[in-house]
């Protein structure tokens, strides 16, 4: 099985600050690696798929970088309403999902 | 506007079976894979099995292989997991989650499942 390792798990930024998450593959997945957020309560929500594209009405201050075993997922502006649970997927081994462990966004 | 909505879960004994359902709208259902995902309190998010846009093919993790079976009906445009005997570290919110555009593009709202006696 690929596992997910996904770092900090827990981060507290500024509004306005530049913010990094990082997920690292045991295996090479390629560029087949999505970024959700999940606010309280809420579905998760995609936010990148294949590493760095945007979903269609995300905001351009998420971006996503990386291929192979590396990823980064950057909100470059970090806005009050960003505060979320944020997890990374890697669906190169279809349907044998796995994901990151998540990282907890919360406002300094 | 896709709309994935679960529905079935509750409290439940240990070894006791229920079935939870995804009611799916807002695209071809019967074109896509599906998949149910869960999450157990304050852990990460696991995948749990997936079934092919026929319904031919089927795939299931390790610990619930033999307990769990995953269906659809593509005329109600519907989902299915059948859980049986069931334990408490099945305890978690199920999501079921489409690959309608891209993989685990669209998510429902989650269902909870508690087992415990």
């Amino acid at each position: 099985d690929i596992q997910m390792t996904q770092s900090p798990s827990f981060l507290s930024a500024s509004v306005g600050d530049r913010v990094t998450i990082n997920c690292k593959a045991s295996q090479n997945i390629n560029r087949y690696l999505n970024w959700y957020q999940q606010k309280l309560g809420e579905a998760p929500k995609l936010l990148i798929y294949n590493a760095n594209s945007l979903q269609t009405g995300i905001p351009s201050r998420f971006s996503g970088s990386g291929s192979g075993t590396d990823f980064t997922l950057t909100i470059s502006s970090l806005q009050p309403e960003d505060v979320a649970t944020y997890f990374c997927l890697q669906h190169n081994s279809w349907p044998m999902y796995t994901f990151g462990a998540g990282t907890k966004l919360e406002l300094k | 506007e896709v709309q994935l909505v679960e529905s079935g879960g509750g409290l439940v004994q240990p070894g006791r079976s229920l079935k939870l359902s995804c009611a799916a709208s807002g695209f071809t259902f019967s074109n896509y894979g599906m998949h149910w995902i869960r999450q157990a309190p304050t852990k990460g998010l696991e995948w749990v099995a997936s079934i092919s846009p026929s319904g031919g093919s089927t795939y299931y993790r390790d610990s619930v292989k033999g307990r769990f079976t995953i269906s659809r009906d593509n005329a109600k445009s519907t989902l299915y997991l059948q859980m049986d005997s069931l334990r408490s570290e099945d305890t978690a919110t199920y999501y079921c989650a489409t690959d309608f555009g891209y993989p685990l593009a669209y998510w429902g709202q989650g269902t909870l499942v508690t087992v415990s006696s």
